[in-house]
């Protein structure tokens, strides 16, 4: 069974651009959560997706915002970034039939923005 | 609210030596617990988990950890370690409403002597 995949794996942006990331979660995962990754602030939650509908959100501006398909896979949007969007962005996914919080993670995406 | 201490930033052990890495959180009830390792350009992948029950966990990696309510603290242990546990570690809560928001550490960053 495959992993989550995210896409791209890095890429470079300029302050005021927009980007769009993407998630597929593992086949048969309708949950799918992003994480932001810095040196500074570590690990943050950013949102949680369910059967398309958000169940839950951290504590981050409306510059950042997610959707997911009925397909299950999920984007995250950044609208005019700034130098300290620069992160590793995580998705993740679970089966809802396990356990919370037993999430399988990508790769992640490494923005860079400059 | 809901935090995570890893008072170690940086812990350096020699292969074969035993392993113990500190964790301690703060929930107002009782913590769904975890243990993800991140190595080295890769996503999280979950250790170990504590819901109830049984205080001493065992996860994969021949990695466990023992949840102590009176100490607040889910810390995770290894009695041998390998040259391949050289990564990064993060002990992380999350509520018992479920889903997928978890509340990580900042990491602990494991050296392995050769």
């Amino acid at each position: 069974k495959a992993g989550v995949t995210q896409t791209p794996r890095y890429l470079i942006k300029t302050r005021g651009q927009q980007v769009t990331l993407s998630c597929s979660p593992i086949s048969g995962h309708r949950s799918v959560s992003w994480y932001q990754q810095t040196p500074g602030q570590g690990l943050q939650f950013l949102f949680e997706y369910f059967s398309e509908t958000q169940r839950n959100k951290g504590n981050f501006p409306g510059r950042f915002s997610g959707r997911q398909f009925s397909n299950s896979r999920s984007e995250m949007n950044v609208s005019t970034l700034e130098l300290g969007d620069s992160a590793l962005y995580l998705c993740a996914s679970r089966d809802q039939r396990e356990g919370p919080g037993e999430l399988f993670f990508g790769e992640g995406s490494r923005l860079t923005v400059l | 609210a809901q935090s995570v201490t890893q008072p170690d930033i940086h812990i350096t052990v020699s292969e074969g030596a035993s392993l113990e890495l500190r964790c301690n959180y703060s929930y107002g009830a009782t913590p769904y617990l975890f243990w993800y390792v991140q190595s080295p350009g890769q996503g999280l992948q979950l250790l170990l988990k504590y819901f109830s029950g049984d205080t001493l966990v065992q996860g994969i990696k021949g990695f466990e950890a023992e949840f102590k309510r009176s100490q607040s603290s889910f810390n995770l242990r290894k009695p041998s370690v390998h040259w391949s546990d050289a990564a990064e570690y993060f002990c992380a809560v999350g509520g018992t409403g479920g889903g997928n928001k978890l509340t990580f550490g900042t990491g602990t960053q494991l050296k392995v002597e050769l």
